[in-house]
This record gives C-alpha cells, structure tokens and sequence, in this order.
C-alpha cells in the first residue's frame, strides 16, 4: 500500500525551462511534506518543505506547491540547470515525533543542454 | 564534519553470514532511523530510534536487529544473511519533532550478498 506516489519515473526538461515534478499522498495524517534530491552513490539531501497548513513554499528557484483537496503537490524548478539532474523523492510524515519519512519511489529528472 | 556518517560504505559478504552496519550522528538529534532502498530503488523506513527506545518496527524481519549504544550511534546487525537482503541501507537522523525540517541521511552502505 504505497501512501506516496510519484507516477512518472523520469521526466526530461530543457536546461533554462521550467521543471514541473509532481507527487499524490493518500494519508490524511501527512502533516509535513518534504521535496529530496540524490545523486547516484550519495545520500538524499534534504530540498524543499511544506507544511499542511501553506499551500505554497518558496526557496531560491524551488517552490512546492500543496493541493490538500486534491492530495497533490508539486515541486516547480524555474529555471532549470544541468546541476538538478538528480531522482527526486517526495516525502510526508506526519510529523509529530519519531515518526520518520514515507517516500515515493522518486522520479529521475535530467536536464538537457 | 559529516553530520550522518555510515560504514562501510559498501560490503560484499556470503549467505549466511553475519554483518553490521555503524552509524554515527554529530547533530545531537534525539532520533535516529534506518531505511532501505531495493533494487526497485524504493525508499522504505525499517526503524526508528528515539532515548534508545524502538519507535518504530516495520515489517521487518526478526535477523535484523538496531543496537544503540547512545543518543549519537545506531548500528544495524544483521544475521543470516540472504540474496533478497542485498540493498543500500541508509542511516538518517532528525530531532525529536523534526515536522518539515531536520531529516538528514548519510551517504548509504551498499551491501551484496552473494
């Protein structure tokens, strides 16, 4: 029972466009929800997160955006760079204590010069 | 300073075998986790460890076992080894309410079985 989906394993995108990454939750107890990059041979390191209660979170050139109607969010990179060729996990936990992270199974996103 | 540190990073041993992976914390983070990632590369939380306290116990099976020493160690034992265990093991660490933020992982241990 996967409670975080990411439905596109890899997504190509033009260096300079913008990358759209999306992600579908089905627990309701998701409280928190947190964007990670990983590069091959490394840990993931921690991007981007949102709270339930926001509907939009900005850093830099990464903004998610929170449809908690829909159990939809999305992780926007404007513009991209050949540096965010990476997987990209969604994650959501419900954040209350030791509760740890559920992830989706990532989506490989390359950037095209 | 790596904040997550995890040896080995990779570790290739026999069936049947006995192995441990180390982890070590220098964020004084009071929970600490063990996941794995198969070959479908799908992240999977195995444990949790919060005061030394099992948190969190996945359907996991009983040859794995976490043993932690203190606050800033968890180390992951396991016995009779299988070809079906044969993954990347990541050690992560948060503070106890970690909410959206604070979740930091070490760099993964691969190990083979063969």
């Amino acid at each position: 029972d996967q409670q975080v989906k990411q439905n596109s394993p890899s997504l190509s995108v033009q260096e300079g466009r913008i990358s759209i990454l999306n992600c579908d939750y089905t627990n309701s107890m998701f409280d928190y929800f947190l964007w990670y990059k990983k590069y091959p041979a490394e840990g993931p390191t921690f991007l981007i997160s949102i709270s339930s209660i926001k509907d939009k979170n900005e850093d830099g050139r990464f903004t998610v955006f929170l449809n908690k109607s829909a159990k939809h969010l999305s992780l926007h990179i404007v513009p991209s760079q050949p540096g965010d060729s990476a997987v990209y996990f969604c994650a959501a936990t419900p954040g209350g204590g030791a509760d740890g992270l559920t992830f989706g199974k990532g989506t490989h996103l390359i950037i095209q010069p | 300073d790596t904040a997550v540190s995890q040896t080995p990073k990779y570790l290739v041993t026999q069936m049947g075998n006995d192995k441990s992976i180390k982890c070590e914390q220098n964020l004084g983070h009071d929970t600490m986790y063990w996941y794995k990632q198969d070959s479908k590369k799908f992240l999977k939380i195995m444990f949790s460890y919060n005061n030394k306290e099992l948190i969190i116990n996945e359907t996991v099976p009983n040859r794995f076992s976490p043993k932690s020493p203190d606050k800033a160690h968890l180390n992951l034992h396991i016995n009779s080894l299988e070809l079906g265990d044969s993954a990347v093991y990541f050690c992560a660490s948060s503070p106890a309410r970690a909410g959206g933020y604070g979740y930091t992982f070490g760099s993964g241990t691969r190990l083979t079985v063969v």
